[in-house]
């Protein structure tokens, strides 16, 4: 199947700093690309959905001026997390579609898991 | 709204075979999946169903009702690897994933 990494896979940072998580398809392009939150014993929610080219798509609560997303090019897509707060610590996982596959499937990332002190 | 629902936890023994249901009510439907998560991993790929019927696959087997909103995904000879999360996703008429919580699989030996 489609793979898809992410870097860094842990990061820990100070209150007010800025972190960019990168998210790649290695071996498809992927027009459209998804950036996940999972908070501990919850399920995955949906923060944005980043599309090659143009704004991405964001999700209702979620502020567009705090998770930045820029989807320059078919096998990339960042995030970047501005101004992070401990409550901001969580796993962000993204994923992707090959728009070459028979079904509508996902592809996640491994996941970075984001700790601010 | 949308609304995916599916028990929050369940557990089975070691070599047993357990049921895990998914109900859905969604604006559309261009397909059903089920995925397995670790604890700290990502989710990895089981089953798509878009078609009434089992989809059987090794030791997993998924099945879907597209009339009831209904799915399972059935575990065969459960192993203790087998413990992880079972999360049941389906797309809409937008072709966006909506996940449900997820139910936490606790195998016994």
């Amino acid at each position: 199947g489609a793979v898809v990494s992410q870097h860094p896979s842990w990061v820990i940072c100070k209150s007010g700093t800025s972190v960019k998580i990168e998210c790649r398809s290695l071996d498809f392009q992927a027009t459209t690309m998804f950036w996940y939150r999972q908070f501990p014993k919850q399920s995955l929610m949906l923060m944005a959905t980043s599309n090659e080219g143009s704004k991405a798509t964001y999700e209702q609560g979620v502020e567009k001026d705090k998770f930045l997303i820029n989807h320059a090019s078919l096998t990339l897509s960042t995030l970047t997390v501005t101004s992070a707060h401990p409550e901001d610590s969580s796993f962000y996982i993204c994923s992707a579609r090959d728009p070459s596959g028979d079904t509508n499937e996902q592809f996640f990332g491994p996941g970075t898991r984001l700790t601010v002190l | 709204g949308q609304n995916i629902d599916q028990p929050t936890e369940m557990t089975a023994t070691e070599g047993a075979i357990v049921q895990i249901n998914c109900t859905y009510q969604t604006s559309g439907f261009n397909g059903l999946f089920w995925y397995q998560q670790h604890a700290g991993e990502a989710p990895t790929f089981l089953s798509y169903n878009v078609l009434d019927g089992l989809e059987e696959k090794g030791r997993f087997s998924s099945f879907l009702s597209r009339s009831k909103g209904y799915s399972y995904l059935l575990l065969k000879e459960l192993q203790m690897k087998d413990s992880a999360s079972y999360l049941c996703a389906v797309t809409d008429s937008n072709y966006q994933l909506i996940w449900g919580a997820g139910t936490k699989l606790i195998i016994k030996p």
